[in-house]
């Protein structure tokens, strides 16, 4: 079973431009979750997608957004880069379902995403 | 809100010696998740071990087990016979598990500690 991938896995902007990122989750997994991951504020949830809903967000500015597509393959969108947004993107998949119900999740490689 | 901690940025350990990592952290809730996950420097996070707050019994997965202190909020991971390919950055995880909130998938992680295994 293929696991969790990521595209593109490393990308360069300039402040101010906007990028998109992709995930595709495991086959059968409806979850996606969407992590950023600096030294300075180690790993930071964003947000978690379910069946093409968004289901629980972080702290994080509007600029960050996301979306999940029918076959559960999930994009986040940063606009208007800062350098602050300079980090490894992290996305994990499972297969959701009733919160109380354990079910592992697995990471994906991430995206080194470097704002210049 | 809960919060992870890790009180080591670092840890050190010669080859085939064991290694405990320690990681407290703060909740209100009953019903949670707690994880161990490995992130070499491929960057892949994975999944170590990992223990269901109403167990009482500690997770073990081979060399990797946990000291799973519910009542001290402590949950530390005792790697034995340590090997090079354990040299890693482990992070602690929480998860909510409880019917009725909101948190679903959310992993809160804490800082993370680098191990490093000396040959």
């Amino acid at each position: 079973k293929a696991g969790v991938t990521q595209t593109p896995r490393y990308l360069i902007k300039t402040r101010g431009q906007q990028v998109t990122l992709s995930c595709s989750p495991i086959s059968g997994h409806r979850s996606v979750s969407w992590y950023q991951q600096t030294p300075g504020q180690g790993l930071q949830f964003l947000f978690e997608y379910f069946s093409e809903t968004q289901r629980n967000k972080g702290n994080f500015p509007g600029r960050f957004s996301g979306r999940q597509f029918s076959n559960s393959r999930s994009e986040m969108n940063v606009s208007t880069l800062e350098l602050g947004d300079s980090a490894l993107y992290l996305c994990a998949s499972y297969r959701g379902g009733g919160q109380s119900s354990y079910n592992e999740q697995f990471f994906g490689p991430g995206t080194r995403l470097t704002v210049l | 809100a809960q919060t992870v901690t890790q009180s080591q940025p670092e840890m050190s350990v010669q080859e085939a010696e064991t290694v405990t990592l320690s990681c407290t952290y703060d909740t209100s809730e009953s019903d949670y998740y707690l994880f161990w996950y490995k992130q070499p420097p491929s960057r892949q996070m994975i999944l170590v071990i990992r223990q269901e707050a109403y167990k009482q019994q500690n997770a073990t997965e081979n060399r990797f087990s946990v000291n799973f202190q519910k009542a001290a909020k402590s949950f530390s991971l005792k790697i034995s016979d340590s090997q090079l390919g354990d040299a890693a950055m482990y992070f602690c995880a929480y998860r909510s598990a409880g019917a009725g909130g909101t948190s679903y998938g959310k992993l809160t992680f804490g800082q993370g500690t680098i191990l490093t295994v000396h040959p």
